[in-house]
C-alpha cells in the first residue's frame, strides 16, 4: 500500500525559516516524481513544483521559484518542502504528492497526481 | 484567478447525475490531458481520473471523463451524499511550464 506521511502542523512567525517533511512507503521512491501542492485559506489547488528522487532533478512552477526549496533523500525515502524566511502570504496547506509524468503523442507530457499526503497546515503570523 | 475554469458549484439531488465543466486553451487542455481530483471535507485530494478519462483502480464507473478541444467534463452519476466534495480538474500548461489547476467546485447533493 502506497502511504505518504507528511510532517505535523507548524505555526511560526514571519522571517523564520520551515522545513516540512513527507515520508514514503509502498513504492520505489527513487523512480517516481513527487512534488508539492499548496492550498490557501478558502482557495483551490496550486502545484508547486517536483522532484525526481533518483537524480534530484527538481521542476519548479515558476510562480515558486526562489520562493522554497525541494528536495529528497533518498536514503529514507523522505521529500521536503522548505523555506528560509517565512511570510504570512505562506499560510496555508501543504501537500506532497506523488506525480506520474505522462508523455502523450506530440511530444507533450503532463503530470497527474496519483497518491497524497495527510497535508501539513503551516501558520505563518506575528 | 485559475488558469482552467470550473464553475463555483453544481447541485443535484442523490440518485441524479451531475457533471462538471473544466475549460482551458490550447496551451492546456487542448493540447494535453486531464486529470480530476476529490477533496472531500477535512481530507486530502484523491486522484478520481487521469488521461482525460481513466480511472485508478477502485474509483467506481459512476465517475467518468471526457475532453473535447479545450474543455473537459467531469460525469457522477448515481449520487450520493458521500459524493459531497469539492472536484478539481488538472492539467500542463506549456505556456507556464506547470501543472495548473481549475479554481474548483463544491458539489452539493441536496
Amino acid at each position: 500500500e502506497v502511504q505518504l506521511v507528511q510532517s505535523g502542523v507548524e505555526v511560526k512567525k514571519p522571517g523564520e525559516s520551515l522545513k516540512i517533511s513527507c515520508k514514503v512507503s509502498g513504492y520505489t521512491f527513487n523512480s517516481h516524481w513527487i512534488g508539492w501542492v499548496r492550498q490557501m485559506p478558502g482557495k483551490g489547488l496550486e502545484w508547486m513544483g517536483v522532484i525526481y528522487p533518483g537524480d534530484s532533478d527538481t521542476r519548479y512552477n515558476p510562480s515558486f521559484q526562489g520562493q522554497v526549496t525541494i528536495t529528497a533523500d533518498k536514503s529514507i525515502s523522505t521529500a521536503y518542502l522548505q523555506w528560509s524566511s517565512l511570510k504570512a502570504s505562506d499560510t496555508a496547506m501543504y501537500y506532497c504528492a506523488r506525480n506520474q509524468k505522462m508523455w502523450i503523442p506530440g511530444g507533450n507530457y503532463y503530470y497527474y497526481m496519483d497518491d497524497w499526503g495527510n497535508g501539513t497546515a503551516v501558520t505563518v503570523s506575528s | 484567478q485559475s488558469v482552467l475554469t470550473q464553475p463555483p458549484s453544481v447541485s443535484a439531488a442523490p440518485g441524479q447525475k451531475v457533471t462538471i465543466s473544466c475549460s482551458g486553451s490550447t496551451s492546456n487542455i487542448e493540447n494535453n490531458h486531464v486529470s480530476w481530483y476529490q477533496r472531500l471535507p477535512g481530507a486530502a485530494p484523491k486522484l478520481l481520473i487521469y488521461d482525460n478519462h481513466k480511472r485508478p483502480s477502485g474509483i467506481p464507473d459512476r465517475f467518468s471523463g471526457s475532453k473535447s478541444g479545450a474543455s473537459a467534463t467531469l460525469g457522477i452519476t448515481g449520487l450520493q451524499t458521500g459524493d459531497e466534495a469539492d472536484y478539481y480538474c488538472g492539467t500542463w500548461d506549456s505556456s507556464l511550464s506547470a501543472v495548473v489547476f481549475g479554481g474548483g467546485t463544491q458539489l452539493t447533493v441536496l
